[in-house]
């Protein structure tokens, strides 16, 4: 199965701040990663496919780029609801592995 | 509206088998363009895939948990069944169902688009 990194596993930002968050494949997948965001309570909502496609009704401060092994997802102006957990996700290949998540909270 | 909702017991023992039922709606279980996955996240961890099925029938299982799981469908009600047998107490996790779509004309890029709001299960005697 593909294994997925993530780092950091957490960061701490100030509302405004451009935050990125990195995803790192065992193979190449192409560009074949998604991007979710998960409030607690609740179930993860997509924000980015195929690498840097933005999902329909995701504000654009949202960003992701990459291809092959590495990837990044971006916010470039942090809001107040953007404070969250961040799974990047594989459609490459059955398994279709989530990363361990990075945790964005408030400093 | 498109939904999907997780249905199932709260509370399993162990060694039981635990049943997950996910009904659909605004959307068929025919569609090409979608399949169903199920996926869990034990308290305060990270996202792991467990199932998933295509309009085909086609059926695909996580390698560390394939011979616990099933995965079937019924298109005429719109549900989605998941079996995972043996159940232990680290199986204790929400469980949510999700659709898979792909997008685009030659529909090469999948994504999990919309989730049911998941249901806890707990595993304990």
């Amino acid at each position: 199965d593909i294994q997925m990194t993530q780092s950091p596993s957490s960061l701490s930002a100030s509302v405004g701040d451009r935050v990125t968050i990195t995803c790192r494949a065992s193979q190449s997948i192409s560009s074949y990663l998604n991007w979710y965001q998960q409030k607690p309570g609740k179930a993860p909502k997509l924000l980015i496919y195929a690498a840097s496609s933005l999902q329909s009704g995701v504000p654009s401060r949202f960003s992701g780029s990459g291809s092959g092994t590495d990837f990044t997802l971006t916010i470039s102006s942090l809001q107040p609801e953007d404070f969250a957990t961040y799974y990047c996700q594989q459609s490459y290949s059955t398994g279709f592995t989530f990363g361990p998540g990075t945790k964005v909270d408030i400093k | 509206q498109v939904t999907l909702k997780e249905s199932g017991p709260v509370l399993v023992k162990p060694t039981e088998t635990l049943t997950l039922t996910c009904t659909v709606s605004g959307f068929s279980l025919s569609n090409a363009r979608m399949g169903v996955s199920w996926i869990r996240q034990p308290p305060g961890k990270a996202l792991e895939w467990l199932a998933h099925i295509f309009s085909n029938d086609e059926k695909s299982y996580s390698t560390s948990l394939k011979s616990r799981l099933t995965i079937s469908k019924d298109t005429s009600k719109s549900q989605v069944v998941l079996t995972m047998t043996n159940m232990d107490p680290v199986d204790t996790a929400t469980y949510y169902c999700a659709r898979f779509y792909c997008s685009g004309g030659s529909c090469v890029y999948w994504y999990f688009d919309l989730w049911g709001r998941g249901t806890l299960v707990t595993v304990s005697s």
